[in-house]
């Protein structure tokens, strides 16, 4: 089974608008951290938000805002007034406390294009 | 900030030879990694290391190797290259021991083998 699951392969959004993606994610452990990430067209990755399996509150980073849903294993990013410039591809990711190493678990991948 | 630098950009080689990937790091980070990104496959763990001369194998090892002589460096080889090896190529580092700990990525290295 995946750990990390985006099912919107792709989305788009009015440049302004709101938009949310979906990430659900599958493991035992309780000692996680969940990660979205934004890679543009020049292709660098770029860390934009991080949620911890044990915070209480929801993360939020200017813009970006994530919908952590426990209970069902979502950890949504939410993106607010869209610009021009969030046209990207988008990534969650999972880092769980068993694995020592410090890898992640990265899903496909959600495309976002903003419409002017 | 975290620097992690990848030695080209793009490159283009030829079936059969031997390739290096280098990347650097400049934040004492214990862990680094390589993937290897395809169109609608997502971000595939080719190999990892969590200290110098430690390596372990990620998702797709088969026809690469790599080298961690220096906890900085951390280089992916090709030991043949071949033509389902053209793909993009990133780097990436983070600090070993917490969940909360993001991993820093290279600009990218975009391989064609002809």
């Amino acid at each position: 089974a995946q750990k990390i699951t985006q099912t919107q392969p792709g989305m788009f959004v009015q440049e302004k608008e709101a938009v949310t993606l979906d990430c659900t994610y599958d493991t035992s452990d309780p000692s996680y951290g969940l990660f979205w990430y934004k890679q543009p067209s020049s292709g660098e990755m770029i860390f934009l938000i991080y949620q911890g399996s044990y915070d209480q509150q929801n993360a939020t980073e200017g813009r970006y805002s994530l919908n952590f849903q426990k209970a069902r294993k979502s950890a949504n990013l939410v993106i607010s007034a869209s610009q021009l410039g969030d046209s990207a591809m988008y990534f969650c990711a999972m880092r769980e406390g068993r694995a020592n190493a410090g890898k992640s678990t990265f899903g496909d991948g959600t495309t976002l294009t903003v419409k002017p | 900030d975290v620097k992690v630098t990848q030695s080209s950009r793009y490159l283009v080689k030829r079936t059969g030879e031997k390739v290096f990937l280098e990347c650097v790091q400049d934040m004492d980070h214990e862990n680094m990694f390589w993937y290897r990104q395809d169109p609608g496959l997502g971000l595939r763990l080719i190999y990892f290391s969590y200290d110098v001369k430690m390596k372990e194998k990620g998702d797709i090892p088969e026809g690469y190797s790599v080298s961690r002589e220096k906890k900085e460096r951390f280089s992916l080889i090709l030991e043949s290259a071949s033509t389902n090896q053209t793909s993009m190529y990133l780097c990436a580092s983070s600090l070993i021991r917490t969940t909360n700990q993001p991993q820093h990525f290279g600009d990218g290295t975009r391989l064609s083998i002809l």
